[in-house]
């Protein structure tokens, strides 16, 4: 298994669906997350979990909640999303402190109908 | 507040050029890391190389290169002979140094979509 494994790579949605992005790491690191890239915008941090605790929520609407049961798995529960949540969702692990670089997954383009 | 500026937003080149990506970078710590990724079409960021804040060594890496100016806040990355291959988008990205507990926090640039045509 390579690095960083996300399913599904594309899922199609309606807004009143429940799905759930997974993303699973096999680089024995300890620190997970979550962003969301949109067209013609910068990378956005959602989340940031450290030795399975979340540490980071950066503004995001509650209709995305974020789960990590453990150092390897990595879930994003979504919930009655809006258009503009359509999106690439990458996953990414590093370990713990500033000069590890992340390692990150190719991702699930989410389209929100 | 952490800043990564690539003021170009798009590039392209004919194939064997050399081309450079600015990275242009605001942080009020004295320790720091930068990055470069790629991002080709299929979605993956890629990692290539991390600079400490306290190394202004410059790297080569078989056509690629990095020159890092502290003076200047800058960490420009070098495609010497490009190639149809090199085309993605590149982002160049910041992180504090020596945190531990909270993750590694990335502030990256808004990238640079370099097209290397035939």
């Amino acid at each position: 298994e390579t690095g960083v494994t996300q399913t599904p790579r594309h899922l199609v949605m309606g807004m009143t669906n429940k799905k759930s992005l997974k993303c699973e790491q096999h680089l024995g690191h300890n620190a997970m997350y979550w962003y969301k890239q949109s067209a013609k915008k910068p990378l956005e941090l959602m989340f940031v979990y450290s030795l399975e605790e979340r540490v980071e929520n950066n503004s995001v609407p509650s209709r995305f909640s974020p789960e990590c049961p453990n150092s390897s798995h990595l879930f994003l529960h979504l919930h009655t999303l809006q258009p503009e949540d359509s999106a690439l969702y990458l996953c990414a692990s590093s370990q713990e402190g500033g000069r590890q670089p992340q390692h990150f997954g190719d991702g699930t383009r989410l389209s929100i109908l | 507040a952490q800043k990564v500026t690539q003021a170009q937003t798009e590039i392209s080149v004919v194939e064997k050029e050399d081309v450079t990506l600015d990275c242009v970078y605001e942080t009020r710590d004295t320790t720091y890391y930068l990055f470069w990724y790629k991002q080709p079409p299929s979605g993956e960021l890629v990692f290539l190389i991390r600079r400490n804040s306290f190394d202004e060594q410059n790297e080569i890496s078989g056509r690629y290169s990095w020159n890092f100016q502290k003076s200047t806040s800058s960490f420009n990355f070098t495609i010497t002979a490009s190639q149809v291959v090199d085309s993605a988008v590149y982002f160049c990205a910041l992180s504090e140094g020596g945190l531990t507990g909270g993750g590694n926090k990335l502030t990256f640039g808004t990238g640079t979509q370099l097209k290397v045509e035939l």
